[in-house]
């Protein structure tokens, strides 16, 4: 099956330091990929939808410039949370889906960023 | 539009039993509905998907029902087991392949 592998599963550094995550799709080539938030106890958020070889799509109230997403290959998305602050923390999960409609998104494990 | 809440409803069941996990979608253009499963510390896992021309879709042990015209989904799960714990989210996803997910619910499966 379709496996999707994030890097690393757990960050912990101290504020104002930029944090990069990266996400591989290991068996299948992923034109878009997902980045979500997801806070204790709650559902996943879609921040932004990262597109190989173009500009991230954002959702509202998602600083752009404070989540950078570069998708540089069909297999790579990477996010960088830039200049983190502990209202940053939060577990951030990235998905990929193939390219056809109505494919099932496959999720990444999830990185837990702390920022102290 | 998400579905954020401070508590995820919880259903507990007997190892076993049979569960039945509910969802209301909200769009009525989406025509892809699918059941992750999110143990603790990890990412979602897909379970099983549903097309909307269909109302009824059956995997391993799971079966997933689909009413459109109350805009309702259902996971059961037969026979229940200790490793079905975990949190179930449905999700939607419209023709954009953009997923909109519910709120979740917590399956505890006691011994």
């Amino acid at each position: 099956g379709a496996v999707v592998s994030q890097h690393p599963s757990r960050v912990i550094c101290k504020s104002g330091t930029s944090v990069k995550i990266e996400c591989r799709s290991l068996d299948f080539q992923a034109t878009t990929m997902f980045w979500y938030r997801q806070f204790p106890k709650q559902s996943l958020m879609l921040m932004a939808t990262s597109n190989e070889g173009s500009k991230a799509t954002y959702e509202q109230g998602v600083e752009k410039d404070k989540f950078l997403i570069n998708h540089a290959s069909l297999t790579l998305s990477t996010l960088t949370v830039t200049s983190a602050h502990p209202e940053d923390s939060s577990f951030y999960i990235c998905s990929a889906t193939r390219d056809s409609s109505n494919q099932p998104q496959h999720f990444g494990d999830g990185t837990r960023l702390s920022i102290l | 539009g998400e579905s954020v809440g401070l508590h995820l409803p919880t259903l507990s069941v007997q190892e076993g039993d049979n569960s039945i996990i509910n969802c209301a979608y909200s769009n009525s253009a989406s025509d892809y509905f699918i059941w992750y499963k999110q143990e603790s510390g990890k990412g979602p896992q897909f379970i099983i998907d549903i097309r909307s021309n269909m109302d009824k879709r059956q995997g391993q042990r799971v079966t997933v029902l689909l009413n459109k015209t109350v805009k309702h989904l259902s996971l059961q799960i037969a026979a229940t087991q200790p490793g079905d714990s975990a949190v179930y989210f449905c999700a939607e996803m419209d023709a954009g392949n953009m997923l909109t997910f519910g709120g979740g619910t917590r399956l505890m499966v006691k011994p």
